[in-house]
């Protein structure tokens, strides 16, 4: 069964840091980009970061970057998203996604996790 | 960057009628957008890629079309298992649309 889950959310203090962490399982991820969305509670999506099949290539958005980095363990089919700094507004479901083509950065996403919740607040 | 626009925000119809969800984008993104399905309390579903390509299980009701600069996502007949946010978003570049809401009444 293709699916990845994420671990790693919860409540943390403006300014500190926290990693999640999406385990994939059921597909060969290492020919695959991989990113993260989030959702603000009752926003629409916003892309985070995206990850190229093999690590050479990482982007994040404005809104994170210098703040937030990308990576991914292929020996361990898995995927990280190192956040530091953290601010209130970073509030929100993380999702791990699957970029549809292998090999590709396209930006189009095919397998969905459920999410993991990440709330700043002092 | 370019940016994605959709519309209506909101779209109220009764099972059986036809849904047409319009998304416009700033610059042309030639036929490579997206649209998903996403319903409350669950991630996102991938429906149409590249304006027309249904993706993998996807029911046929489900269509896209469009090019250059507008596209739509076409619902032929609505189940009630289809209210939903429906949000578009280009290969390559991050942005999603702001997303349309499909009520059924």
């Amino acid at each position: 069964q293709v699916q990845v889950v994420e671990s790693g959310g919860g409540v943390v203090q403006p300014g500190r840091s926290l990693r999640l962490s999406c385990a994939a399982s059921g597909f060969m991820f290492n020919i695959y980009a991989m990113h993260w969305v989030r959702q603000a509670p009752g926003k629409g999506l916003e892309w985070v970061a995206l990850i190229s099949y093999d690590g050479s290539n990482k982007y994040h958005a404005d809104s994170v970057k210098g703040r937030f980095t990308i990576s991914r363990d292929n020996s361990k089919n898995t995927l990280f998203l190192h956040m530091n700094s953290l601010r209130p507004e970073d509030t929100a479901v993380y999702f791990c996604a699957r970029g549809l083509v292998e090999f590709t950065d396209y930006f189009y996403m095919d397998v969905w996790g459920k999410g993991t919740t990440v709330t700043v607040s002092s | 960057e370019i940016v994605l626009t959709q519309s209506p925000a909101t779209l109220s119809l009764s099972p059986g009628e036809r849904a047409t969800l319009s998304c416009r984008t700033s610059q042309s993104v030639s036929d490579f957008l997206a649209w998903y399905q996403q319903k409350p309390g669950l991630p996102p579903r991938l429906l149409i890629y590249d304006a027309s390509n249904r993706a993998t299980g996807i029911p046929a009701r489900f269509s896209g079309s469009g090019s250059g600069t507008d596209f739509t996502l076409t619902i032929s007949s609505l189940e009630p298992e289809d209210s939903a946010v429906y949000y578009c978003q280009q290969r390559s570049n991050w942005p999603f649309g702001g997303g349309t809401k499909v009520e059924i009444k």
